[in-house]
Order: C-alpha cells, then structure tokens, then sequence
C-alpha cells in the first residue's frame, strides 16, 4: 500500500506561472515531510521541508503547505522557470531513530518558456 | 567534491550473476542509506547504517542482498544470483546523525542495474 502518493504524474506551466504540485499521505505517523527535485542522471536534491507541526514553509520562490486534517500538502512554485523543469518527489519521515523517508511516485514539471 | 559517489554508474549483468555496488558517503555523515527505485516510481527503502552497524533492514531486501559497511565508512550492497525482477536503480543517501531538522539526506547519482 502506498503510504505517500502523488496522483499527478505529470504538470506543465508557462515560464512566469505558479506550479502547484500536490501530495497525499495515510499515515498520521509521519512527523516530517520533505519535497525532493530530480533530474536525469542525477540524483534527488533536496528542496524544502515542513514539519507536521507547521503548516507553512517559505523559501525564495518555494513554499510548502501542509494541511494536516486532509492529510495533503502541496509544493508552489512562483513565478516558474525552465530550469525548475524536473521530476518532484514528496517524502515523509516517520518519528523513529532511523529517520528513514518513504516516497510518493514523483510528478514530472515541465515549465515551458 | 564533498558529495557522495556511488560506483559503478550502470551495470548490466546476465541473470543468476552476483553484483556489487559501492557508495561513498559524505565523510562526516554517520547515516547512510539504501534505497531502490525502479521507473515510474519513487525510491523505496532498503536499508540503513549507522557508523558500521545496519540498524534496518526493509522487507524488500531479501536474502539474496547483503549490505556492509566496514569501519562506518563507504558501503557495498551485494545483490546474489540476481533476477530480471532486480533491474532499478540504487541510490544511495548520507545524513549527519542526530535528529535535527530538516532530517535532509544526500544522494548519490545511483547505480542502474539492468539484468538480462
């Protein structure tokens, strides 16, 4: 079953847009959440991240949401930018020692400019 | 460059062959984990050590893997008598000890196995 989804596989925007990429979780153990950027041939670098006792998270133009009672949070993007064309893994993080993330699928950005 | 390298890039093996993949972490980092993702998907846990002790180990790491990680430094992960099935990419990721935010691991570029 999986714990972290992203239903979205894939988004397109124009160059200057808001991307707005979303996330959805099962398990109210997660304490921790975190939105990793991926492109071709590289590993995940990470983005941002929000603990569950938070519901906002700002940094330059990425902000992370996080609504608890839906069990949902969402990356935005603004304004976007080619460069920001890239697969978007959400991540969470259960409270335990090891601090080990489960992934949703990813969602594939393609900003146009 | 500090950030962490896994060897080799790509491998690609017959079935029923054993491989060997290497990561390097960040030198400080304590923590280093594996994690497998094959296309389409997210990376899935698969293990993790901290210093030179494997403290978990996922239910998708069967007995043919094997990970290691002699004197808390680089690590191998050891797959025996490799199946189609087995054909992803591994990643390998690093993080300081302790629990402190953001709880940010590094990865690796990966490995890509393919098993024909």
């Amino acid at each position: 079953d999986q714990q972290v989804k992203q239903n979205s596989p894939s988004l397109s925007v124009q160059e200057g847009r808001i991307s707005i990429l979303n996330c959805d979780y099962t398990n109210s153990m997660f304490d921790y959440f975190l939105w990793y950027k991926k492109y071709p041939a590289e590993g995940p670098t990470f983005l941002i991240s929000i603990s569950s006792i938070k519901d906002k998270n700002e940094d330059g133009r990425f902000t992370v949401f996080l609504n608890k009672s839906a069990k949902h949070l969402s990356l935005h993007i603004v304004p976007s930018q080619p460069g920001d064309s890239a697969v978007y893994f959400c991540a969470a993080k259960f409270n335990n020692a090891g601090n080990m993330l489960t992934f949703g699928g990813g969602t594939r950005l393609m900003v146009k400019p | 460059d500090t950030g962490v390298s896994q060897n080799p890039r790509h491998k690609i093996t017959k079935r029923g062959q054993n491989v060997t993949f290497r990561c390097d972490p960040i030198s400080e980092h304590n923590r280093l984990y594996w994690y497998r993702q094959t296309l389409g998907q997210g990376p899935e846990f698969l293990t993790y050590f901290q210093n030179e002790a494997q403290l978990e180990k996922s239910r998708l790491l069967s007995d043919r893997f094997s990970a290691e990680r002699p004197k808390g430094s680089f690590s191998t992960l050891e797959i025996q008598r490799t199946e189609q099935g087995d054909s992803a990419m591994y990643l390998c990721a690093s993080s300081p000890q302790g629990d402190l935010q953001p709880y940010e691991q590094y990865f690796g570029p990966g490995t890509r196995l393919t098993v024909t």
